[in-house]
């Protein structure tokens, strides 16, 4: 079976633009999360989609934002990127958030932004 | 809320003994569930074990086992026989009773496994 599958591995970007990453789940997986990484903050959450819908959201501003396609791939976009969203983001997938359901992560999107 | 505490940034152990890794976390949830979760430097966060708040019996899978101290809210991570390839960044994670997907990590313990 299959993995999480990230793309693209590495992206290095402008402040000021836009970016989209995108994230294949574990087929049969529903609910896909996203994750920002980064040394000073450690794992945050993003966001959860579950069935193309938003199930929870972090505390992050606006500009992220996410959407699930009816095949369960999801996508996440940041707008205006600042220097301060440089980050490896994490996708995850599981079958749907049973309490002992893990999730399954990508190997993640290095974002450098400059 | 929920948090988790890793106090160890980083660990030495040497090849063959074992280490504990330390968790606390802290949540007003009836049911939870805890995870760990490795790091290796490529990126890729790989599930190791889950221990949930109603199971009795310590978890364990193969050289991995969580000792689990509901009483003290510490869910520490046991590695027996060390591997060189067990150096990795070692992270534990809480999921809440509401919370779905939303999992909450600690900070990270950096394993440096010694021949």
């Amino acid at each position: 079976k299959a993995g999480v599958t990230q793309t693209p591995r590495y992206l290095i970007k402008t402040r000021g633009q836009q970016v989209t990453l995108s994230c294949s789940p574990i087929s049969g997986h529903r609910s896909v999360s996203w994750y920002q990484q980064t040394p000073g903050q450690g794992l945050q959450f993003l966001f959860e989609y579950f069935s193309e819908t938003q199930r929870n959201k972090g505390n992050f501003p606006g500009r992220f934002s996410g959407r699930q396609f009816s095949n369960s791939r999801s996508e996440m976009n940041v707008s205006t990127l600042e220097l301060g969203d440089s980050a490896l983001y994490l996708c995850a997938s599981s079958l749907g958030g049973g309490s002992n359901s893990p999730l399954h992560f990508g190997n993640g999107t290095r974002l450098t932004v400059t | 809320a929920q948090k988790i505490t890793q106090t160890q940034p980083g660990m030495f152990v040497q090849e063959k003994e074992a280490v504990t890794l330390d968790c606390t976390y802290d949540t007003s949830d009836q049911s939870y569930g805890l995870f760990w979760y490795k790091q290796p430097s490529s990126g890729e966060m790989i599930f190791l074990i889950y221990q949930g708040s109603y199971d009795e019996q310590n978890a364990t899978e193969g050289r991995y086992s969580l000792n689990f101290q509901k009483a003290r809210k510490s869910a520490n991570l046991v590695i027996s026989a060390s591997q060189l390839g067990d150096s990795a960044m070692y992270f534990c994670a809480m999921r809440g009773e509401y919370n779905f997907n939303k999992f909450y990590f600690g900070s990270g313990t950096k394993l440096n496994v010694k021949p």
